[in-house]
């Protein structure tokens, strides 16, 4: 059964630097989201994508974060410039359609040091 | 805009006994709703989903929930627990924006005590 990877599953990193959460969706999907999980907290939005063009996003997903899917294969989450409010659980998630169950990832651990 | 609230952060039930996560919600157009389950360190996994038609909608390992437009309310049930349910449970619901981003509630965390 097709599944959607991310990598990595754990990315450590200091605060000031930029890093690039990678996600493979599901082939036949269109629709793709990231979301993220602050420990303890409820899972929240960033940002959707569609037609290689951002769709929606939300007040987290300021000008430090950015969306790509450079290859038709990969998703990447890029924060540009990590802050310690950063750290949290990054899921990756795409759909065939809007209207679709979504399909989750197993997501990336992101700690800043 | 759309909001989830899920009663009860920690629900604790007996093997065997009756699982209830309850789960209201408030949506501007009419709602897709979803139970997603979390087991630790892993992804969040589909139990069930409701989107239109029948209001009682049966999902995996036994699950099922109530569509009640009249409560705004989608509660989970299983009428018997299992030691493996023992997880993290979040209801979503679908927004309104061309892509329906989900809008998660704050989880409910479920211990089934042997």
């Amino acid at each position: 059964e097709p599944e959607v990877t991310q990598t990595p599953s754990h990315q450590v990193t200091q605060m000031g630097q930029e890093v690039i959460l990678r996600c493979v969706p599901i082939s036949n999907h269109l629709y793709f989201y990231w979301y993220r999980q602050i420990l303890g907290q409820k899972v929240e939005f960033l940002v959707s994508f569609y037609n290689n063009e951002i769709s929606e996003k939300s007040e987290i997903f300021d000008d430090q974060f950015s969306v790509e899917r450079p290859d038709g294969s990969n998703f990447t989450l890029k924060i540009r410039s990590t802050k310690l409010e950063d750290s949290a659980m990054y899921f990756c998630a795409g759909a065939p359609g809007a209207n679709n169950e979504q399909f989750f990832g197993p997501g990336t651990r992101l700690t800043v040091l | 805009a759309q909001s989830v609230t899920q009663l009860g952060s920690h629900v604790s039930v007996s093997e065997g006994a009756l699982v209830l996560l309850r789960c209201n919600y408030s949506s501007s157009v009419p709602p897709y709703l979803f139970w997603y389950v979390q087991y630790p360190n892993q992804g969040l996994q589909l139990l069930l989903k409701y989107t239109t038609g029948a209001t009682l909608v049966k999902g995996i390992n036994g699950f099922e929930a109530e569509f009640k437009k009249s409560e705004t309310s989608f509660h989970l049930t299983k009428p018997s627990a299992h030691m493996s349910d023992a997880a993290e449970y979040f209801c979503a619901v679908s927004g309104s924006g061309s892509a329906r981003q989900l809008t998660f509630g704050s989880g409910t965390q479920l211990t089934v005590l042997p």
